[in-house]
C-alpha cells in the first residue's frame, strides 16, 4: 500500500524568510500525482501545488516551489517570502494510478510563521 | 460557484442514534469521496464512488455507509454512531480523479461528535 511520511510534525519560519517541507512517498507505480494542501484554522482544505509525475520538470505556484526527486520518493514544498497568512497545517498527498479518486495524505506539518 | 456543501457542519449526538450527513456537488463531477480528519492522523478514505450506483470502499470504511442515487450527490450514513467516529468529516468531488489532474474540490467539513 501506498504510504506518505511528513517527518517534521511542526515548522516555524520567520516572515519574509524561506521554509522547506518535507515529504516521501512509498509506491511502485511510475505514473500518480503529488500534492500539497493547506489547510488553515478554518479547516477548508486548500490545494496548493500539483506534480504529475512523469513530468520531470517542478512544479510552482507564485511563491510555492517543489523539489520532486522521483528516485527518491520525495516531494518537498519551498515557501519562499512567507507571510503570516502562510500559517496553517500542510499535507503532502498522493493520488495513486487505478481510476479511484484518492488521495492518500500523510499526517500533515504544521506552520508558525512569527512576525 | 463551484462548490461541494456538506451539511450539517456542527453535530453533536449520542451513541446509536443513526445520522447522515449530506454532500452536494454543483459542478456534474463522477467521482466524490468522503475522508475524516483524525489529529495526528492526516485524512484517511472511508468511502468513494467513480459514477451514480458505483461505489467503494476506501480504507477506513467500518461504521460507514453511503449511496450515489444521483451524480450530484452522495451522503454519508452512520447507522449506529460511536464515540470513536468523533471526527471532522470532508467531502470531496472531481471530474475524472485525481489522477488526470484534475482538482478535487473539498467542502468545508463536517464536526461530528458522538457522546
Amino acid at each position: 500500500a501506498q504510504t506518505v511520511t511528513q517527518s517534521q510534525p511542526e515548522m516555524s519560519v520567520q516572515e519574509a524568510e524561506t521554509v522547506t517541507l518535507s515529504c516521501t512517498y512509498d509506491t511502485s507505480e511510475s505514473d500518480y500525482y503529488l500534492f500539497w494542501y493547506k489547510q488553515p484554522p478554518s479547516r477548508q482544505m486548500i490545494l496548493v501545488i500539483r506534480q504529475e509525475a512523469y513530468k520531470q520538470q517542478n512544479a510552482t505556484e507564485n511563491r510555492f516551489s517543489v523539489n520532486f526527486q522521483k528516485a527518491a520518493k520525495s516531494f518537498s514544498l519551498k515557501i519562499s517570502d512567507s507571510q503570516l497568512g502562510d500559517a496553517a497545517m500542510y499535507f503532502c498527498a498522493y493520488s495513486p494510478q487505478g481510476g479511484s479518486e484518492k488521495l492518500v495524505f500523510g499526517k500533515g506539518t504544521k506552520l508558525t510563521v512569527n512576525p | 460557484e463551484a462548490q461541494v456543501t456538506q451539511n450539517p457542519r456542527y453535530l453533536i449526538t449520542v451513541t446509536g442514534k443513526k445520522l447522515t450527513v449530506t454532500c452536494s456537488q454543483n459542478m456534474n463531477h463522477e467521482y466524490m469521496s468522503w475522508y475524516r480528519q483524525d489529529p495526528g492522523l492526516g485524512l484517511r478514505q472511508i468511502y468513494y464512488s467513480m459514477n451514480v450506483e458505483v461505489t467503494d470502499k476506501g480504507d477506513v470504511p467500518e461504521g460507514y455507509k453511503v449511496s450515489r442515487k444521483e451524480k450530484r450527490n452522495f451522503p454519508l450514513i452512520l447507522e449506529s454512531p460511536s464515540p470513536n467516529q468523533t471526527s471532522l468529516y470532508f467531502c470531496a468531488s472531481s471530474l475524472k480523479g485525481s489522477l488526470s489532474g484534475n482538482t478535487i474540490y473539498f467542502g468545508e467539513g463536517s464536526w461530528l461528535t458522538v457522546v
